[in-house]
């Protein structure tokens, strides 16, 4: 099945620093989600998206439902060390039901 | 608390068994999904859910059997015919109207070795 496109598959930053991350696709995606997971456990939801041109923030974190509806950022800011884990962009296009396609994921190492 | 549960946390199999990994959620949601995560990847779909007594196949679904007999409960067979079933295994729900159906929640997982 698609998948959606982040790159780099790893980013590592000093702590303080702000992040950028995005999530790419060629297709058109109704609904964006982040999800951020840490090692040996479940993603965790961070922030849901639904609307074109929408930016949503969930404490240090803000994301935004790109205006092309075929893109999503995610911004960390002033990051600090258990920002650490695995940041997985999720997309739902129109008539696909429930299902969800999932990027790879970005792995995020802080630096104190 | 609502939640979604998975067990056990490590299971560890011998090639040829079959092995069944346990999921239950109290949020009373309608839908549920099954991937499987490899190292380096993303979510895979393996079987998913919207209502009892109905299943669909996912992405990668030969090797894996499901049952929706009851609402809160999901679980997975890995059978013998999977060829590389040592993989973390994650379920989910979802709501199935409105905007927040598109949200998934995520169990804790399984770590699923095959010796």
């Amino acid at each position: 099945g698609q998948q959606l496109n982040q790159s780099p598959q790893s980013m590592f930053i000093q702590e303080g620093e702000d992040v950028s991350m995005n999530c790419t696709s060629s297709s058109i995606f109704n609904t964006w989600l982040w999800y951020k997971q840490e090692p040996g456990e479940g993603p965790v939801l961070l922030i849901a998206l639904y609307k074109a041109g929408e930016l949503t923030s969930n404490g240090r974190l803000t994301a935004q439902f790109g205006i092309t509806r075929k893109d999503s950022f995610l911004n960390i800011s002033a990051s600090i060390p258990s920002d650490v884990g695995i940041y997985f962009c999720a997309g739902r296009r129109t008539g696909a039901n429930s299902k969800l396609t999932f990027g790879k994921g970005i792995t995020l190492s802080v630096r104190p | 608390d609502g939640g979604i549960t998975q067990s056990p946390k490590y299971l560890f199999r011998k090639e040829g068994q079959n092995v069944t990994l346990s999921c239950e959620q109290n949020l009373n949601h309608d839908a549920m999904y099954w991937y499987r995560q490899d190292p380096g990847q993303g979510l895979r779909l393996i079987y998913y859910s919207q209502i009892v007594n109905d299943f669909q196949k996912g992405d990668i679904a030969e090797g894996y059997s499901v049952s929706r007999e009851k609402k809160e409960s999901f679980p997975l067979t890995v059978t013998s015919a999977q060829k590389n079933p040592t993989a973390f295994y994650l379920c989910a729900s979802s709501g199935t109207s409105g905007e927040i159906y598109n949200e998934q929640f995520f169990g804790p997982g399984t770590r699923l070795t095959v010796l």
